[in-house]
């Protein structure tokens, strides 16, 4: 049974520290994902990753940085730099149709969510 | 640059209703359209996926269409119920990242 895990579900940090945010998928997918919502408003992109090594800025990614060493694992590190960092951070994955993957391909699955609190 | 509008942001409707919520987009060259439920503090969950190719899909009581040329997609979605009550997002594929909407918040009604 595959899914996508963040952790944790509720996170809270002062502000000025650097605070990562984890994402794991156990579906065979390529593609990761990072969003952030804002209260009222629809996901905005992040960073975006197509396969392993290899990540893209999407639309908000100042402040924001990425690594993809390993298929599973796609962690966000909010810095101090990203002015506003209080929000509900959500992970995705897609597939592409590939051999062992789950799920449908194209789709794209989420995680839980992790909401993040700066104060 | 890719918009997505969603209309209503708010619908209420008591039970049993049948209703359509609408999404609308600015680039008729999409891959795809996926519909998602969010439920509050929640992630989000795939309702349907429709390819550029297709016209619609169903599941259920869940019915999408596709009219790409006028840039429209509908979600349909019949003999409504208090488990529906949440917040639906359409999204569209562009290159593998995907466009959101802001979403409508449905509630019906016991």
């Amino acid at each position: 049974d595959g899914g996508i895990t963040q952790s944790p579900k509720y996170l809270f940090r002062k502000e000025g520290q650097n605070v990562t945010l984890s994402c794991e998928q156990n579906l065979n997918h390529d593609a990761m994902y990072w969003y952030r919502q804002d209260p009222g408003q629809g996901l905005r992109l992040i960073y975006y990753s197509q396969i392993v090594n290899d990540f893209q800025k999407g639309d908000i990614a100042e402040g924001y940085s990425v690594s993809r060493e390993k298929k599973e694992s796609f962690p966000l590190t909010v810095t101090s730099a990203q002015k506003n960092p209080t929000a509900f951070y959500l992970c995705a994955s897609t597939g592409t149709g590939g051999a062992k993957e789950i799920g449908r391909p194209y789709e794209q699955y989420f995680g839980p969510g992790t909401r993040l609190t700066v104060t | 640059k890719q918009e997505v509008t969603q209309i209503p942001a708010a619908l209420s409707v008591p039970e049993g209703e049948n209703l359509v919520l609408n999404c609308s987009f600015t680039d008729s060259a999409i891959y795809n359209l996926q519909w998602f439920r969010q439920d509050p503090g929640k992630g989000l969950t795939s309702l349907l996926l429709i390819q550029s190719s297709q016209r619609e899909q169903t599941s259920g009581r869940l019915n999408a269409s596709l009219d790409k040329s006028s840039g429209r997609s509908t979600l349909y979605i019949a003999a409504s119920q208090p488990g529906d009550s949440a917040t639906y997002l359409c999204a569209v594929s562009d290159t593998g990242k995907l466009i959101f909407g802001q979403g409508t918040t449905l509630q019906v009604k016991p």
